[in-house]
């Protein structure tokens, strides 16, 4: 099924530790996005992309990287995880420009001890 | 900052009511959307529009570009609709592929 793949669905990191959330889209879209997600607050955007080779900070990137060397492929990368980045998170992508709807994926729901 | 403001926060329902969400926003937009999440789920895409009104089953959205303001309605209202309905708006202009979200509306339906 055509759409956004996040995995994993839940991880729990020790303080200190990295790993890498990845995200894949078979869509051909432009534009891919990582937020965040938390209680009593919105979806936060962390990193952006706009095409292969092409990446942006979004409102939260402290603490978070990322590449995009292909078009289907967005992987957010942890460098030392914290408790403070605890939290959900959703890889979203959309075509570029206005008219376009955005596919989101299922999330990744992280714990970090 | 450019604000979304959703109100209510929290509503609860009985089943068969007909419920409203609102969304307001502070300045132009290229488009607004209304998102679903269940409990535990992912974000669904149920609306985006920059004009006028759309409906999908018992779900209809409006906006009012005048008054910055858009409404979701949800007639006949069943358990099934528990969900937060997320409103996010991508800003005219540079960047307008950029969404930001309001905060969601927790809605529950009492059978």
């Amino acid at each position: 099924n055509a759409g956004v793949t996040q995995t994993p669905k839940f991880q729990v990191l020790k303080t200190g530790q990295s790993m890498t959330l990845q995200c894949a889209q078979d869509m051909n879209h432009e534009y891919m996005s990582w937020y965040r997600q938390d209680p009593g607050m919105g979806l936060r955007l962390i990193h952006y992309s706009v095409g292969a080779g092409i990446t942006d900070q979004g409102e939260v990137p402290n603490g978070y990287n990322v590449s995009r060397s292909t078009t289907e492929d967005f992987p957010l990368r942890l460098l030392s995880a914290a408790p403070s980045q605890t939290s959900v998170y959703f890889c979203a992508s959309s075509y570029l420009g206005t008219g376009y709807g955005y596919t989101f994926g299922s999330g990744t729901r992280l714990t970090v001890v | 900052k450019n604000e979304v403001e959703q109100s209510p926060q929290n509503l609860t329902a009985q089943e068969g009511e007909f419920i409203t969400i609102n969304c307001s926003y502070s300045v132009g937009i290229s488009a607004l959307h209304w998102l679903q999440q269940h409990p535990g789920g992912g974000i669904v895409s149920l609306f985006m529009l920059s004009s006028g009104k759309k409906k999908h089953g018992r779900l209809i959205a409006t906006i009012n570009i005048q008054e910055k303001h858009s409404s979701l309605h949800i007639t006949a209202s069943h358990p099934r609709d528990s969900a937060v309905y997320i409103c996010a708006v991508s800003y005219s202009g540079a960047g307008s592929y950029q969404l930001t979200f309001g905060k969601g509306t927790k809605l529950s339906v009492i059978p």
